[in-house]
C-alpha cells in the first residue's frame, strides 16, 4: 500500500546530541502524526499536528506540519538512551478515507 | 480515560489451524477501529478497518477476516493459518473528532506459525 516516504532510515547518534527525522508525501495531508515504538509494544503518539505551519512540542520532541501540507519533521534535542526506537509518522489524507498513511520507520540507536 | 486492549500478548500455533484475536477499547464510543501487520524490523500494513458494527474494509486480500460484533471490539480470524500470517498484529482505534482525529495503538499481539 502506499506509504510515506521517511528519513533516515536508520541513525547513531551519541548521547546528548539533536535529532532530526524527517517525512514527505506526494500528496496533501490534514493531520500528521509521529508515533514512537519500543521493541514488542504498540506505537504509542508523540505529538498530533493539525494546522499547516504548526509546531508543537512535547518535552525534548519538537515536530512541525509542513507549510505545503506534504510534509512533517521531528527533533529530539539532547537524547538520552531511552529515545532508542522506531519512530513512525503518519499522516490522514484530506478527505474521503479513514485510512492513515504510515512512514517506514527510523530507527534510532543512542550511544551512551 | 481511553483504553485499547488485546490479547493474547502471545500466540504460537500450526500451520493449519485456526485464528481468533481480540481487541477491545474502552472510554469512547462509534470509534473507527483498524487492524494491521507488522513484519520484523518493517512499517505497518493495514489489514482491515471499521467504522461501524458490522462494518469492515479489507485493504489486503488474503486468508485472514475481521469482524465487528459490538461498537467497541474488533476480531481477526482465520480458518487455517499459514506461515507467512506470522508477525505482530496491532489493533488501534480513532475517535471520530471532526477534523482533529488521533489513531491509538494497543499492545499488540506477537503471532507466530510453525
Amino acid at each position: 500500500g502506499q506509504q510515506l516516504n521517511q528519513s533516515p532510515q536508520s541513525m547513531f547518534i551519541q548521547e546528548g546530541e539533536d535529532v532530526s527525522m524527517n517525512c514527505t508525501s506526494s500528496s496533501i495531508f490534514n493531520t500528521w502524526l509521529w508515533y514512537k515504538q519500543d521493541p514488542g509494544e504498540g506505537p504509542v503518539l508523540l505529538i498530533a499536528l493539525y494546522k499547516a505551519g504548526e509546531l508543537t512540542s512535547n518535552g525534548r520532541l519538537t515536530a512541525q506540519f509542513g507549510i505545503t501540507r506534504k510534509d512533517s519533521f521531528l527533533n529530539i534535542s539532547a537524547s538520552i538512551p531511552s529515545d532508542v526506537g522506531i519512530y513512525f509518522c503518519a499522516g490522514h489524507p484530506t478527505s474521503g478515507t479513514y485510512k492513515y498513511i504510515f512512514g517506514t520507520g527510523t530507527r534510532l540507536k543512542v550511544l551512551a | 480515560s481511553q483504553t485499547i486492549h488485546q490479547w493474547p500478548a502471545t500466540l504460537v500455533q500450526p500451520v493449519g489451524s485456526p485464528l481468533s484475536l481480540e481487541c477491545t477499547v474502552e472510554g469512547t464510543s462509534n470509534p473507527n477501529l483498524y487492524w494491521y501487520r507488522q513484519a520484523a524490523g518493517r512499517g505497518l500494513q493495514l489489514l482491515f478497518y471499521s467504522v461501524g458494527i458490522g462494518q469492515i474494509s479489507s485493504e489486503v486480500p488474503q486468508n485472514l477476516s475481521a469482524s465487528r460484533p459490538q461498537d467497541r471490539q474488533f476480531i481477526l480470524s482465520s480458518k487455517k493459518l499459514l506461515l507467512s500470517d506470522s508477525g505482530f498484529y496491532l489493533c488501534a482505534y480513532t475517535t471520530n473528532r471532526g477534523s482533529y482525529n488521533e489513531q491509538f495503538f494497543g499492545p499488540g499481539t506477537r503471532l507466530t506459525v510453525l
